[in-house]
């Protein structure tokens, strides 16, 4: 089992839908969680981290948490062309994990 | 603030060859860290810095060396390059941005597109 799993996609969310991206995680000691948002070529660029249990709101994008499940979850509202890209979670235990991402196509 | 650097942006090189990949940062972090990252692999961490004077193995060190010159500064070598170590390369540090937003985490350097022919 993978510290932290993402279903790869592609996502296909049309423009103006709501995107819903997952992760999960397999340690429980696990403290800190990070969205990273990569576009094709380009390096990973931190969008969203969350520490405790529930939502955690920034513009557009919504972290959701849930310890006890151990999966953090990535909402993007009124989804835009320009948010197609690969989205890695990130997790802090000992060391930060990253999942494998989830590639996102936001189509017009 | 510049951030991470790394340098060259680009690299071709024959079977055999040897290189360094350079990168720095300006954010005075004490952690720094090297990924490759191939298609539908993710990012692999190939080793980190944890302070200035130490390195550790991450989990692809086979074939590469780095050395952690100051604070500032890591560095990869590829003694010979091989065709498997055709990837995207990374430097990352951690600490925070010093943004409004920015928070303990790893910032990521624009990236090393190494071919080895």
């Amino acid at each position: 089992q993978k510290e932290v799993e993402q279903n790869s996609g592609p996502l296909s969310v049309p423009e103006g839908a709501i995107a819903s991206l997952n992760c999960t995680y397999s340690d429980r000691g696990s403290q800190s969680f990070f969205w990273y948002r990569q576009y094709s070529g380009k390096s990973p660029e931190l969008i969203m981290f969350i520490y405790s249990n529930g939502d955690k709101e920034d513009g557009r994008f919504t972290a959701q948490l849930n310890k006890a499940s151990q999966y953090v979850s990535l909402l993007i509202r009124d989804s835009q062309p320009s948010d197609s890209a690969t989205y890695l979670c990130a997790v802090t235990g000992n060391k930060l994990t990253f999942g494998g991402g989830t590639r996102v196509l936001v189509k017009p | 603030n510049a951030g991470v650097t790394q340098t060259p942006k680009f690299q071709v090189l024959k079977t055999g060859q040897s290189m360094t990949l350079q990168c720095a940062q300006d954010m005075n972090h004490n952690s720094m860290y090297w990924y490759r990252q191939d298609p539908g692999m993710g990012l692999r961490l190939i080793y980190y810095s944890a302070s200035e004077g130490t390195t550790d193995k991450g989990e692809v060190p086979n074939g590469y060396n780095v050395s952690r010159l100051n604070k500032r500064e890591f560095s990869l070598r590829l003694e010979s390059a091989a065709p498997s170590q055709t990837s995207v390369y990374f430097c990352a540090s951690r600490g925070t941005s010093g943004g409004a937003r920015s928070t303990d985490t790893q910032y990521f350097g624009p990236g090393t597109r190494l071919t080895v022919l």
